[in-house]
C-alpha cells in the first residue's frame, strides 16, 4: 500500500497571499495524483487530477505540480472560502487508492 | 446536475449490521464505477470499497474485507454498502463517490461525492 504524507498538517496564511501545500508518496505514483477540497459538513470537491489538470469549474488560482513522489498544490491569492482542508490521493497503485491525512489551511 | 444522496446511517451496537444506500441522479449511473469512502472522527479520508459499472468487479480495503459488501442496482440508480460485524473503528461518515472511470484504466479518482451519512458503532 502506498502511503501519502501531506505537509504541513496546518498552514497559516493571510487572505490574498499564496499557499503551497505538499504531498509525498512512499513510492512513485507517476502523475496519478488528485487533490480535493473538503469543507466541513459538505461533499469533498475534486480540484486537480493527473497531478496538474484542473477539474471542471475550478478557478485558475488553484494549480498542481509534481510527479513521481513529490507533489504540490498552490493556491494563489487566497480567498475566504479557501480556508478549509485539502487532501491528496494517489490512484496509480490500487487497490487500495490512498489519501494523505490532510492539510488544514487557516487564516493567519 | 449530479447528485449523490446517502442514507441508512445511524447508531448500531458492536457486532451489528447496517446497510447504506446512495441514490444517484444527473448522470448515467449504469456507466459509472462507484466507491464508498469514509472519514472517522478527526481523521482523514479512507477508501472502503469500489464496484465496476456493471457490478461484476468489486474491491475492498483490507480493513473491511469479509465484513462489508458493495453492490449496485442499476435499474434503480442506487449503490449499496452492506456492513456486517461492525466494530467501533468503523465509526465514520460514509461518502458515496463517483469514479471518473475504472481503476484498471488509471482513472480511479472521484469527480463527485455525496454529503455523507454518519455511522456510529457503540454500545
Amino acid at each position: 500500500e502506498i502511503v501519502m504524507t501531506q505537509s504541513p498538517a496546518t498552514l497559516s496564511v493571510s487572505p490574498g497571499e499564496r499557499a503551497t501545500l505538499s504531498c509525498r508518496a512512499s513510492q512513485s505514483v507517476g502523475s496519478n495524483l488528485a487533490w480535493y477540497q473538503h469543507k466541513p459538513g459538505q461533499a469533498p470537491r475534486l480540484l486537480i487530477y493527473g497531478a496538474s489538470t484542473r477539474a471542471t469549474g475550478i478557478p485558475a488560482r488553484f494549480s498542481g505540480s509534481g510527479s513521481g513522489t513529490e507533489f504540490t498544490l498552490t493556491i494563489s491569492s487566497l480567498q475566504s472560502e479557501d480556508f478549509v482542508v485539502y487532501y491528496c490521493q494517489q490512484y496509480n497503485n490500487w487497490p487500495p487508492v490512498t489519501f494523505g491525512q490532510g492539510t488544514r489551511l487557516e487564516i493567519k | 446536475e449530479v447528485q449523490l444522496l446517502e442514507s441508512g446511517g445511524g447508531l448500531v451496537e458492536p457486532g451489528g449490521s447496517l446497510r447504506l444506500s446512495c441514490a444517484a441522479s444527473g448522470f448515467t449511473f449504469s456507466g459509472s464505477a462507484m466507491s464508498w469512502v469514509r472519514q472517522a472522527p478527526g481523521k482523514g479520508l479512507e477508501w472502503v470499497s469500489a464496484i465496476s459499472d456493471n457490478g461484476v468487479y468489486t474491491y475492498d480495503a483490507d480493513s473491511v474485507k469479509g465484513r462489508f459488501t458493495i453492490s449496485r442496482e442499476n435499474s434503480k440508480n442506487t449503490l449499496y454498502l452492506q456492513m456486517n460485524s461492525l466494530r467501533a473503528e468503523d465509526t465514520a461518515v460514509y461518502y458515496c463517490a463517483k469514479q471518473l472511470g475504472l481503476c484498471s484504466r488509471g482513472t480511479c479518482y472521484f469527480d463527485y461525492w455525496g454529503q455523507g451519512t454518519l455511522v456510529t458503532v457503540s454500545s
